[in-house]
């Protein structure tokens, strides 16, 4: 595998399930996000991540609860959603440091449907 | 914090043709400025960037400008092919994290 994956591709999930989204980045890259995209909005950044430690938190509700066990993985756990949480979410991760510049580098999405 | 506005949020262009997408930021302290490419079905993958003591760059069919002063800039695709048909975004970085414009539609009609 390389650069950013993410699983599942869709989930179609009911708004009393428990679900979890999950993001490896195979590109030695010491920071982790997850975005939201819904249509017609620019992209919506909820979390950071940087060396295993929350940066960012961008008022995310707490039924959204992120995880980084390593600087390698990102999980989004989910519960208790609401229909409007049905969008793309997108993890991606950079390489931060003095002489980097946040070139971000993004996974394909989990397509992400609330009944 | 930080505002990029990008326009048009729709464009469709004849193969061929050039096409221009414009964004201006409100941040002055931004100095990090990447376009994205958006295909159906993929996550953004980035196509260009320029940093801030930059005015000018280009790669191949795709450039990038930026005008400080004003706080807006630009990309620029020459000669389109169909293949360049997907929705594109430009964002500003300042020392927090990157906000990104709404994107641009873009259709190259063959």
């Amino acid at each position: 595998e390389t650069g950013v994956t993410q699983t599942p591709r869709h989930l179609v999930m009911g708004m009393t399930n428990k679900k979890s989204l999950k993001c490896e980045q195979h590109l030695g890259h010491n920071a982790m996000y997850w975005y939201k995209q819904s249509a017609k909005k620019p992209l919506e950044l909820m979390f950071v991540y940087n060396f295993k430690e929350q940066t960012e938190n961008n008022s995310v509700p707490s039924r959204f609860s992120p995880e980084c066990p390593n600087s390698s993985h990102l999980f989004l756990h989910l519960h208790t959603l609401q229909p409007e949480d049905s969008a793309l979410y997108l993890c991606a991760s950079s390489q931060l440091g003095r002489n980097h510049y946040n070139e971000q580098f993004f996974g394909p999405g989990t397509r992400l449907t609330v009944l | 914090g930080e505002n990029v506005e990008q326009h048009p949020s729709t464009l469709s262009v004849q193969e061929g043709d050039s096409a221009v997408i414009k964004c201006t930021y409100s941040d002055s302290a931004s100095n990090y400025f990447p376009w994205y490419k958006q295909e159906l079905g993929k996550g953004p993958q980035l196509i260009i960037d320029i940093r801030s003591n930059v005015g000018e760059k280009k790669d191949q069919r795709i450039a990038v400008t930026l005008n400080k002063t004003a706080k807006h800039f630009s990309l620029h695709i020459t000669e389109t092919q169909p293949e360049d048909s997907a929705v594109y975004f430009c964002a500003a970085f300042p020392a927090r994290d990157m906000r990104f414009g709404a994107g641009t539609r873009l259709t190259v009609k063959p």
